[in-house]
């Protein structure tokens, strides 16, 4: 049982490239979430998920794209790397609702110059 | 609005004496809300909870929170801190699909 795995751990982007960031979970959650990190800063919620095929925005969704096409799976698209989008990464998952525990990835650095 | 503030941004302690780390959080609803911890280069692994049950809440490696809805707190403490306790800590609201995240609190630990 792995828990929730992302890959890549680190990245470096030139301006303007595109990525996806992955993200695998095992529990069988339904719900999942992308989150980044900046310096000094809380987690905010850039995209989440309540099941396959469902998505929907958190408070940062600007510059990013979601899909899930499956329980386990919900990667994250860069389409147009700008260095505001410098940070790091989390994927989590969670049995149901937000009151209910998220487990989080490792973490993607990812760096935009 | 749900939202929490972190009122240190920086605690630090000497090994074997009480953490206290300070949390107020506002909410339109009765709040859930929860303590993580980040070590470095780790992902946010969940201290405790609080969903409107018990008012102390115990947690995993020692550590426990009381919700106070008079002071609109949920401060997290330790009785003695540890070396392995040297991590982010982030108090954290729930609202209608997602968590609000405080801007978190670092605690180190002396020797």
């Amino acid at each position: 049982n792995a828990g929730v795995t992302q890959t890549p751990k680190f990245r470096i982007l030139k301006i303007g490239q595109s990525m996806t960031l992955q993200c695998t979970q095992d529990m069988n959650h339904n719900y999942m979430y992308w989150y980044r990190q900046d310096p000094g800063m809380g987690l905010k919620l850039i995209y989440y998920s309540v099941g396959a095929g469902i998505t929907d925005k958190g408070e940062v969704p600007n510059g990013y794209n979601v899909s899930r096409s499956t329980t386990e799976d919900f990667p994250l698209r860069l389409e147009l790397a700008a260095p505001s989008q410098t940070s790091v990464y989390f994927c989590a998952s969670s049995s149901g609702l937000a009151s209910n525990e998220q487990f989080f990835g490792p973490g993607t650095r990812l760096t935009v110059l | 609005a749900q939202s929490v503030t972190q009122l240190d941004s920086h605690v630090s302690v000497s090994e074997g004496t009480p953490v206290l780390l300070r949390c107020n959080y506002s909410s339109s609803y009765s709040p859930s809300l929860f303590w993580y911890v980040q070590h470095p280069n780790k992902g946010l692994q969940l201290l405790l909870k609080y969903t409107s049950a018990a008012t102390l809440v115990k947690g995993i490696n020692g550590f426990e929170a009381e919700f106070k809805k008079s002071e609109t707190s949920f401060h997290l403490t330790k009785p003695s801190a540890h070396m392995s306790d040297a991590a982010e800590y982030f108090c954290v609201v729930r609202g209608a699909n997602n968590l609000f995240f405080g801007t978190g609190t670092r605690l180190t630990v002396i020797p």
